[in-house]
């Protein structure tokens, strides 16, 4: 595997289910981050790590949880979800976060339907 | 309110005629300009940058251009290909601040 992967790439839930995605980088870097693209709206910051440690987290609702284990995995717990969080969730890396060419590596998303 | 503003939902051009991509912003802290392409089912994959202590970029056909007076970036590809018909997104960042902030993107499509 090369770049930045994620799984599952579709899922569908229930309000009431809890699910997890996963999101790797094989480049070695030191930051990740989750995005969301809802329909007709620019990518939105939901989350940054820089070396396992959460550094911004952009009033994000408490049933969207990360975790981030180690600097080549992160994942995003889902819980009791509504409707309006079905979207694209993308993940992505970077050599770190400071610095200007710390140009960001996306993965190809997960594609989440709340029922 | 948003700081990364893509006004043309889409844009068609044929091929070997030039593409021109515009985005503006409003932040004057932005210092750091990003284009992104986006083809369906993959992830962003970064196109090219500019930093703001330069008016231009250029990379093979593409070149990115910054007006900051304006707070303005365009991104033309020249030519323009079939295999260039993509969502291209904007973002900008400013020193220290790790947060990419993105448009809302262009579909750009280039028929034979």
């Amino acid at each position: 595997e090369t770049g930045v992967t994620q799984t599952p790439r579709h899922l569908v839930m229930g309000m009431t289910n809890k699910k997890s995605l996963k999101c790797e980088q094989h480049l070695g870097h030191n930051a990740m981050y989750w995005y969301k693209q809802s329909a007709k709206k620019p990518l939105e910051l939901m989350f940054v790590y820089n070396f396992k440690e959460q550094t911004e987290n952009n009033s994000v609702p408490s049933r969207f949880s990360p975790e981030c284990p180690n600097s080549s995995h992160l994942f995003l717990h889902l819980h009791t979800l509504q409707p309006e969080d079905s979207a694209l969730y993308l993940c992505a890396s970077s050599p770190g976060t400071s610095g200007i060419h710390n140009e960001q590596f996306f993965g190809p998303g997960t594609r989440l339907t709340v029922l | 309110d948003q700081q990364v503003k893509q006004n043309s939902p889409s844009l068609s051009v044929q091929e070997g005629r030039i593409s021109i991509l515009n985005c503006d912003y409003t932040n004057s802290m932005f210092d750091y300009f990003l284009w992104y392409k986006k083809y369906p089912a993959e992830g962003p994959t970064f196109l090219i940058s500019i930093s703001s202590i330069k008016d231009k970029n250029e990379d093979g056909r593409f070149t990115v251009f910054l007006n900051k007076s304006a707070k303005h970036l365009s991104l033309h590809i020249v030519p323009s290909q079939p295999g260039d018909s993509a969502v291209y997104f904007c973002a900008a960042r400013y020193t220290g601040f790790q947060k990419l902030v993105f448009g809302t993107g262009t579909r750009l499509l280039v028929s034979p």
